[in-house]
């Protein structure tokens, strides 16, 4: 079993749904990522967690540390967030400096 | 959020030959690079850990003699893929956290094609 495991794999919307990726991890953990991978395959990231909620535009994560859960929402959707979306975790062992990774979510939101 | 050039940001090579990636990080301190290699469809696989002015720190299964990584500079790392095969066709990504903080950020990657 991995780490980090995300739901779903895959998922299609129509422009205008509401979003929710999930995030499920196994360790401790400092902080939590959710990173953005288009095409072209660059990475942005998007927030960087280690606890409650953020908002950032049409984007919300919020996190569970008790429940080792994160979600990332999208709302209003539209077809330029068509990426994959990557769940990263940073251990809470000492001096940990490496980033465990989901394997991604795809979201395709047609028009 | 910081800015991170690589270069080059494609490149097709002969096999035997090798290839040089440049990771620059250009408005803050890159205390700590990692660099990343992903297949398609594939998550980011982890290569290796370097720390300004110190010998890369490999993960399992990477060769430290083919893919050298020298980080010499609080703002330069370079990646050499040496005599490059097809398998190493990849996108390399580099990675630089500043290590005061835990925000990690990602250079646009390089799309390697061995031919």
């Amino acid at each position: 079993k991995n780490e980090v495991e995300q739901s779903p794999q895959n998922l299609t919307a129509q422009e205008g749904e509401f979003i929710t990726i999930n995030c499920s991890y196994s360790v401790g953990i400092s902080a939590l990522h959710w990173l953005q991978q288009h095409p072209g395959g660059g990475i942005v990231s998007l927030f960087m967690l280690s606890s409650g909620k953020k908002k950032h535009g049409r984007l919300i994560a919020t996190i569970n540390i008790q429940e080792k859960h994160s979600s990332l929402h999208i709302t209003a959707s539209h077809p330029r967030d068509s990426a994959v979306y990557i769940c990263a975790v940073r251990s809470k062992i000492q001096g940990a400096q490496k980033l465990v990774f989901g394997q991604g979510t795809r979201l395709t939101i047609n028009p | 959020g910081a800015v991170v050039s690589q270069h080059p940001s494609w490149v097709i090579c002969k096999s035997g030959t090798s290839v040089k990636i440049e990771c620059r990080s250009l408005d803050f301190q890159a205390t700590t690079m990692f660099w990343y290699r992903q297949f398609p469809k594939q998550s980011l696989m982890l290569m290796a850990t370097s720390n300004e002015g110190s010998k890369a720190t490999y993960e399992q299964g990477v060769e430290k003699d083919k893919f050298l990584i020298n980080h010499a500079s609080l703002t330069l790392s370079t990646l050499t893929v040496t005599s490059a095969h097809p398998e190493d066709s990849s996108f390399y990504i580099c990675s630089p956290t500043s290590g005061a903080s835990y925000e990690q950020y990602f250079g646009p990657g390089t799309r390697l094609t061995v031919t």
